[in-house]
């Protein structure tokens, strides 16, 4: 049973474009979602997070929209980079409970072409 | 802080010889967590500890698998006897509140 899903396995994006990643969940008790991007070879790193008590959160070219009543949040990238292009993953979590495990949906590898 | 460091980066075995993965966390943090990478299933939680202690081994994924938590600041995960199925990369991350933070992971590869 995946709680959490990222339906589109690739997406390519010419740079400077907009890239737009989305990521939809089940269990409706997560309260906290985050973005990690990951290079090869490497292991993934933080990139952003939204409490769901928000529906937007932004942070330089990266901004993350939550949609609780469709159980849906999208990282947005604009404007795209070369760099950029990585696996992202969105992970969400029930935070008020002493139960930490993120649960992560199966990424989506993003290319961005120059 | 050199973050979390796994050893080995790479490991190449022959089935049915025992592997341990070896994690060392942030010092401080409290959370350990051991993941695994496969092109099927993606990132996948197989254990996850508390102040040393483990919380949750559900996804472990048979009895083959073993992992420990001596002491804050060291952690092995154990397969044992190792089957090509096993082929993947783990991931160890600590936390002290919600995000974690990964190492680089190892990559096994069982022939």
């Amino acid at each position: 049973d995946q709680q959490v899903k990222q339906n589109s396995p690739s997406l390519s994006v010419q740079e400077g474009r907009i890239s737009i990643l989305n990521c939809d969940y089940t269990n409706s008790m997560f309260d906290y979602f985050l973005w990690y991007k990951k290079y090869p070879a490497e292991g993934p790193t933080f990139l952003i997070s939204i409490s769901s008590i928000k529906d937007k959160n932004e942070d330089g070219r990266f901004t993350v929209f939550l949609n609780k009543s469709a159980k849906h949040l999208s990282l947005h990238i604009v404007p795209s980079q070369p760099g950029d292009s990585a696996v992202y993953f969105c992970a969400a979590v029930i935070s008020s409970g002493s139960a930490r495990q993120l649960t992560f949906g199966s990424g989506t590898q993003l290319t961005v072409l120059p | 802080d050199a973050g979390v460091i796994q050893s080995p980066r790479h490991e190449v075995t022959e089935m049915g010889q025992e592997v341990t993965l070896r994690c060392k966390p942030i010092s401080g943090h409290d959370y350990l967590f051991w993941y695994r990478q496969t092109m099927m299933r993606g990132l996948e939680l197989l254990i996850y500890f508390n102040n040393n202690v483990p919380i949750d081994d559900s996804g472990m994924p048979e009895d083959r698998f073993s992992a420990k938590m001596p002491n804050a600041s060291f952690s092995t995960l154990k397969i044992q006897p190792s089957e090509p199925r096993d082929s993947a990369v783990y991931f160890c991350a600590s936390s002290l509140r919600v995000q974690l933070y990964f190492g680089q992971g190892t990559r096994l590869t069982v022939v």
